[in-house]
């Protein structure tokens, strides 16, 4: 696997769901990110996790909530959702400077549906 | 604040055709500016790059150049292809707590007809 993976592609959930999208760069990053991009709305940013410490919540429900185990995975774990929050939900990572050119690297994205 | 104001879309073109897309930032200080697209089905790549003040970046055929005195950063290309359809984001850089911050438009969607 090559630059940012994101799992599962598709997601559709109930309202009562538990579920988890998971994140990984094969890129020797050290920050992550979460974005929320909804139909005709700009790129939200979510989360930041530098070198493993969050360092950006943006005010994000705490209905969502992130997790990083380590500098290649980031997770966003997902609870009693609400419909308004079906949206494609973008992973990136970049290398802080100093030492990289702090270009982010998107993921895919995961579709998310809720019912 | 920081913010990126984008032309609306969806932009349809012809191929070969001359192609503009309008953004606009606003920020303190000397922001790095960027352009990414999104082809459909998948995340966002990074087109080009300026990161002071008439720098010109330029990718693909892609163009933009950093005017700081029209708050500016519009993208062009002289002859568009079928397979330049996607959706195209501007997004500024700030630093924010230490760490660096994108802070994009909301995006202008190309479509070019054959």
């Amino acid at each position: 696997e090559t630059g940012v993976t994101q799992t599962p592609r598709h997601l559709v959930m109930g309202m009562t769901n538990k579920k988890s999208l998971k994140c990984e760069q094969h890129l020797g990053h050290n920050a992550m990110y979460w974005y929320k991009q909804s139909a005709k709305k700009p790129l939200e940013l979510m989360f930041v996790y530098s070198l493993e410490e969050r360092v950006e919540n943006n005010s994000v429900p705490s209905r969502f909530s992130p997790e990083c185990p380590n500098s290649s995975h980031l997770f966003l774990h997902l609870h009693t959702l609400q419909p308004e929050d079906s949206a494609l939900y973008l992973c990136a990572s970049s290398q802080e400077p100093p030492g990289g050119s702090d270009e982010q690297f998107f993921g895919p994205g995961t579709r998310l549906t809720v019912l | 604040g920081n913010s990126v104001t984008q032309m609306e879309g969806p932009v349809t073109l012809s191929e070969e055709a001359f192609l503009t897309i309008n953004c606009t930032y606003t920020a303190t200080g000397y922001p790095s500016l960027f352009w990414y697209v999104q082809y459909p089905g998948e995340g966002l790549q990074l087109l080009l790059k300026a990161t002071k003040a008439d720098d010109k970046g330029s990718n693909k055929g892609f163009e933009a150049t950093y005017r700081k005195e029209t708050t500016s950063f519009h993208l062009e290309k002289g002859s568009v292809q079928v397979s330049d359809s996607a959706v195209y984001f501007c997004a500024l850089r700030t630093k924010s707590g230490g760490y660096n911050k994108l802070i994009f438009g909301a995006g202008t969607r190309l479509a070019v007809h054959p």
